[in-house]
């Protein structure tokens, strides 16, 4: 299975802060990866799909990026509602996607 | 607009099997480039894939589990349901059913989630 790392596992931020995560992947996966955020106690959402593009709805202050086979989320101006725990995931594999091990951003 | 509500049992013994159903409205199970997924976390831990079945009639599991999950879809009443047999302690999570949006060119993303249902695995 292709593993995904993310780091920091844990960051401490302000409110209009620019944050950024970082997320490895195991061997090459292409443009192949998600972000997604997960409030405390919700389901998560989709941020970025293949790698930057944004998805429907999603404020603009999030981006991604790709550098081979390192991938970066970007909140360019963190807001209230964005401290919560990040996730990658892969689909590379489409039989055997994975997600990183998540990023949880709390209040400095 | 769509909703995704799963519901079964909240409580499963040891060794016996987790049974749980994703009711869809708003949207239909059969709908091109659209496929269905069922994913789980345990509590304070991070999201873990079950399976799916995949837009092309094909239904993948994670590997870890494949020998305990049946995933199974019932069109005429536009649900899907996930089997895993064989729990233990370590099967308690919040189980989740979600929509991927495959027609993106095949990256795939989980698009849209149900709120979850903890499933406790305890005697």
């Amino acid at each position: 299975d292709i593993e995904m790392t993310q780091s920091p596992s844990f960051l401490a931020a302000s409110v209009g802060d620019r944050v950024t995560i970082t997320c490895r992947a195991s061997q090459s996966i292409a443009n192949y990866l998600n972000w997604y955020r997960q409030r405390p106690g919700r389901a998560p959402e989709v941020l970025i799909y293949a790698a930057s593009n944004l998805q429907n709805g999603v404020p603009g202050r999030f981006s991604g990026s790709r550098s081979e086979a390192e991938f970066t989320l970007t909140i360019s101006s963190l807001q209230p509602e964005d401290f919560a725990t990040y996730y990658c995931h892969q689909t590379y594999s489409t039989a055997q996607p994975t997600f990183g091990g998540g990023t949880k951003v709390e209040i400095k | 607009q769509l909703q995704l509500q799963e519901s079964g049992s909240r409580l499963v013994k040891p060794s016996q099997t987790l049974s749980l159903t994703c009711a869809v409205s708003g949207d239909s199970i059969s709908r091109d480039n659209y496929s269905w997924s069922w994913l789980r976390q345990p509590p304070g831990k991070g999201l873990e894939w079950i399976g799916y079945f995949y837009h092309t009639g094909t239904t993948y599991y994670n590997s870890s589990l494949k020998s305990r999950v049946t995933l199974s879809v019932d069109r005429s009443k536009n649900q899907f349901s996930l089997k895993l047999n064989s729990v233990t302690a370590a099967d308690t999570a919040v189980y989740y059913c979600a929509r991927v949006f495959s027609g993106a060119g095949g990256y795939d993303p989980f698009d849209s989630w149900g709120q979850g249902i903890l499933v406790t695995v305890s005697s």
